[in-house]
């Protein structure tokens, strides 16, 4: 059965730190692995991986993936109050479907 | 670009009554769109691909008749609850995906928040 676990499911930090957030997955026909971030409403999107080891940088955050041990990071750095939010990872098949992961309730504390 | 418009964002029915909520693509063609529901504190679960000038696919456990789907043209998707109850109750969102979503992935409406009282 297909499945996408993310980790950890939550976590609360200081202004200005780091967080590394965690997925795995096991999806057959697997296309690409999406980062989203869902505040209070529909989710917004952050990076679509489809390639190994090749890290995809915005600002503050970044992604990588690994389709040999099958999981990716999010790292955010410098963390502000604004980034509070659910992380959500999710992995595409072949026809387009997505598996989202629980997401990860990050929590940035001033 | 790759903007999904979704409409209504909120809506409050009575029990037993239908409730249609539209999705749009607005500056690209979408052959496919998905339809989410999320109950909270819970992620994002596949109900249905919305297939344009087809029948959409369910995903198992999803009622067909419950939730029919309309996907008339290349730019709008519907999702109707039928006879809604108060289970019902939930935020449903639709996604499309723009092109090969190279750049995009999958563009997310702005949801519909469902009270059914």
């Amino acid at each position: 059965e297909d499945k996408v676990v993310q980790s950890p499911l939550s976590l609360v930090v200081h202004e200005g730190d780091t967080v590394t957030l965690n997925c795995s997955y096991e999806v057959t026909n697997f296309r690409s692995l999406l980062w989203y971030k869902q505040e209070k409403k529909a989710p917004t999107f952050l990076f679509m991986l489809t390639s190994s080891g090749i890290e995809k940088k915005s600002g503050r955050l970044s992604s990588i993936l690994d389709k040999k041990e099958l999981f990716s990071i999010l790292n955010i750095t410098a963390t502000q109050t604004g980034d509070s939010a659910v992380y959500l990872c999710a992995v595409s098949d072949s026809w387009g479907k997505l598996q989202f992961g629980a997401g990860t309730q990050v929590v940035v504390t001033p | 670009g790759a903007v999904v418009s979704q409409h209504p964002s909120r809506v409050i029915c009575k029990s037993g009554t239908s409730v249609k909520i539209e999705c749009r693509s607005l500056d690209f063609q979408a052959t496919t769109m998905f339809w989410y529901r999320q109950f909270p504190k819970q992620s994002l679960m596949l109900m249905a691909t919305s297939n344009e000038g087809s029948k959409a696919t369910y995903e198992q456990g999803v009622e067909k008749d419950k939730f029919l789907i309309n996907h008339a043209s290349l730019t709008l998707s519907t999702l109707t609850v039928t006879s809604a109850h108060p289970e019902d109750s939930s935020f449903y969102i639709c996604s499309a995906q723009p092109g090969q979503g190279a750049v995009y992935g999958y563009t997310f409406g702005s949801g519909t928040r469902l009270t059914v009282v």
